[in-house]
């Protein structure tokens, strides 16, 4: 069974910080790769989808790599703004899509 | 993109009434649905995954009479919340996958957010 692990659970930041997000997973016969972002009490927006033939994808100020051999995927956020504050979710695509727990992000002004 | 509804996006109910929670996909046919649940703080965690016109299979520790999932067409699954109880109150989110895009991409819905009395 596919276990996807996010971290850090939460990180604080000043504003203008570059950051990473890390992701891994454990079953590397994946489809594709998945980011997201979740407001509180909201659904989910999708930012970034990597298909398992890919490495990264980008845009705007974000940009996900994929590493399907080793299981790790990380998001960098450039220049952060309070605005990114937010919970990523990363997701994992095989017959399914299995979810990390997140990582909480709060950027300050 | 390819778009999914969820409706209703908001419910209240009384504990032991019945809760149905419909999820569209609505420009594209989607052969597969999927089901996730997720609680206060929580990550999304797959219920059970439909296949238009067959049972649905769910994951281990979902109750299949409790959480009833029909999947009659190729854009639109139901989830009906049986004689629910506060333990139910969650947020419901499904996803469409799209077969004839590429890499097998799902799309999610709004989600639902239930709460048992």
């Amino acid at each position: 069974k596919q276990e996807v692990t996010q971290i850090p659970a939460a990180l604080s930041v000043p504003e203008g910080e570059n950051l990473v997000l890390n992701c891994s997973f454990t079953d590397s016969a994946i489809y594709n790769l998945q980011w997201f972002r979740q407001d509180p009490g909201k659904g989910l927006t999708s930012l970034l989808l990597i298909q398992s033939s890919q490495r990264e994808q980008t845009s705007g100020r974000l940009n996900a790599s994929l590493d399907k051999s080793s299981g790790r995927s990380t998001l960098y956020i450039a220049a952060s703004q309070p605005g990114d504050s937010a919970t990523y979710l990363c997701a994992v695509g095989g017959g399914d899509m299995r979810f990390g727990a997140g990582t909480r992000l709060t950027v300050k002004p | 993109g390819a778009v999914v509804s969820q409706h209703p996006s908001r419910v209240i109910c009384k504990s032991g009434t019945s809760v149905k929670i419909e999820c569209r996909s609505l420009d594209f046919q989607a052969t597969t649905m999927f089901w996730y649940r997720q609680f206060p703080k929580q990550s999304l965690m797959l219920m059970a995954t439909s296949n238009e016109g067959s049972k649905a299979t769910y994951e281990q520790g979902v109750e299949k009479d409790k959480f009833l999932i029909n999947h009659a067409s190729l854009t639109l699954s139901t989830l009906t919340v049986t004689s629910a109880h506060p333990e139910d109150s969650s947020f419901y989110i499904c996803s469409a996958r799209w077969t004839s895009g590429s890499g097998n991409e799902q799309f999610f819905g709004p989600g639902t957010r239930l709460t048992v009395l």
